[in-house]
């Protein structure tokens, strides 16, 4: 079946580390996103690419990175400078503009 | 409706009657609305989506309806169900935004027995 796969499920960081989150898909989808959602709110855009090779930071980019290397691939790196990285991670990708988004079952990082 | 905050606002409603969750949008260029369903603890599952050519548009138990004028969207769900507890976010595409969803806050739905 195809589908977006992120892992791992569960992360936990101590404070001063980077850590990769990983997503990947086999939805032979040209653009992927990475939101992050924190309690009772709303998702909230950390970085998206559109085309292997080239991605864009969203609007809380600060604090993490990513590449596209692979269409299949788009791993987020949470850097040691997001001061607040306790949240749920969310990976989506899409066929074309105007489609909806199909989403992974995403990663619950905590700072410990 | 939309805040910002811990709270989402919530919706209770009895297992077999209607429920009606709303959206304010923000931008009169969004193009492209979607209604996503999220799960404790999962990621959000595609429901329904509308263009801003339409003003309505109907699935398996659930309708869209899109208000241009006053940018308000809704989702009707028919009949609910226990099944359908979660919370419900809208996502608009705003036109030459760079192909991004922006997302509301959600709403919680309550399904009472």
């Amino acid at each position: 079946d195809g589908g977006i796969t992120q892992s791992p499920k569960y992360l936990f960081r101590k404070e001063g580390q980077n850590v990769t989150l990983s997503c990947e898909q086999n939805l032979n989808h040209d653009a992927m996103y990475w939101y992050r959602q924190d309690p009772g709110q709303g998702l909230r855009l950390i970085y998206y690419s559109q085309i292997v090779n080239d991605f864009q930071k969203g609007d809380i980019a600060e604090g993490y990175s990513v590449s596209r290397e692979k269409k299949e691939s788009f791993p987020l790196t949470v850097t040691s400078a997001q001061k607040n990285p306790t949240a749920f991670y969310l990976c989506a990708s899409t066929e074309a503009p105007n489609y909806g988004y199909t989403f992974g079952s995403g990663t619950r990082l905590t700072v410990v | 409706g939309e805040s910002v905050g811990l709270h989402l606002p919530t919706l209770s409603v009895q297992e077999g009657d209607n429920s009606i969750i709303n959206c304010a949008y923000s931008n009169s260029a969004s193009d492209y609305f979607i209604w996503y369903k999220q799960e404790s603890g999962k990621g959000p599952q595609f429901i329904i989506d509308i263009r801003s050519n339409m003003d309505k548009r109907q699935g398996q138990r659930v309708t869209v309806l899109l208000n241009k004028t006053v940018k308000h969207l809704s989702l009707q769900i028919a009949a609910t169900q226990p099944g359908d507890s979660a919370v419900y976010f809208c996502a608009e595409n705003i036109a030459g935004g760079g192909n991004k969803l922006t997302f509301g806050t959600g709403t919680q739905l309550k399904v009472e027995l």
